[in-house]
């Protein structure tokens, strides 16, 4: 168990249809990464919140944002769903930013938009 | 363009072998790290590298940053070590390298 929970686990939904995925880091944790993982690009850095702000963007499509709450969750939300957004979403949490130590995962929000 | 390239893509090893795994980087960075996935889809991190060498067990990860290059090592492979490592790179944001899906058999 890496302390960093992810739900919902999976989540089946239509094209054009917006969800909300949610990560609640290791206690003590500042940062929150999120990352989609699909067969045919693998995994692909979104984006990175520090205690609150944004800290780096990555391939994060304009459809897709995110934000972290004051208590340090984070949600990823993902609208006008398409076919190629079907994915593991990822996310991980340290307790800091740049080579603040090793990354914990969570199990991931398996996507599958029909 | 990819960033980050890995070696072998996949690998076969009988179990007690000795395992390398290859990563080379083109960009800057201010650490590497190795990754394990399972089949079940979990990651763990393994190693977060910025010079040198570390070993965890039976693990040794080493980084060349002059030759902007990194190898996994697995001593007396086991059938549990069998799942998808991955390298990734970063400075501000992350760049992965596509894996190498390790199968030991016993």
């Amino acid at each position: 168990d890496s302390g960093v929970t992810q739900t919902p686990k999976h989540l089946i939904t239509a094209t054009g249809q917006r969800v909300t995925l949610r990560c609640s880091p290791r206690s003590g944790d500042l940062s929150v990464y999120w990352y989609q993982q699909s067969l045919d690009q693998g995994l692909q850095f979104l984006i990175q919140y520090y205690n609150g702000e944004e800290r780096a963007k990555g391939n994060i499509l304009e459809r897709f944002s995110a934000q972290q709450f004051p208590d340090l969750h984070s949600e990823l939300n993902l609208s006008s769903l398409e076919l190629g957004d079907s994915a593991l979403y990822f996310c991980a949490s340290r307790p800091g930013t740049v080579n603040t130590g090793e990354l914990f995962f969570g199990e991931g929000s398996r996507l599958t938009v029909l | 363009k990819n960033e980050v390239e890995q070696s072998p893509q996949n690998l076969t090893a009988q179990e007690g072998e000795f395992i390398t795994i290859n990563c080379s980087y083109s960009v800057g960075i201010s650490a590497l790290h190795w990754l394990q996935q399972h089949p079940g889809g979990g990651i763990v991190s393994l190693f977060m590298l910025s010079s040198g060498k570390k070993k965890h067990g039976r693990l040794i990860a080493t980084i060349n940053i002059q030759e902007k290059h990194s190898s996994l090592h697995i001593t007396a492979s086991h059938p549990r070590d069998s799942a998808v490592y991955i390298c990734a790179v970063t400075l501000n944001q992350f760049y992965f390298g596509t894996g190498t899906s390790l199968t030991v058999i016993p």
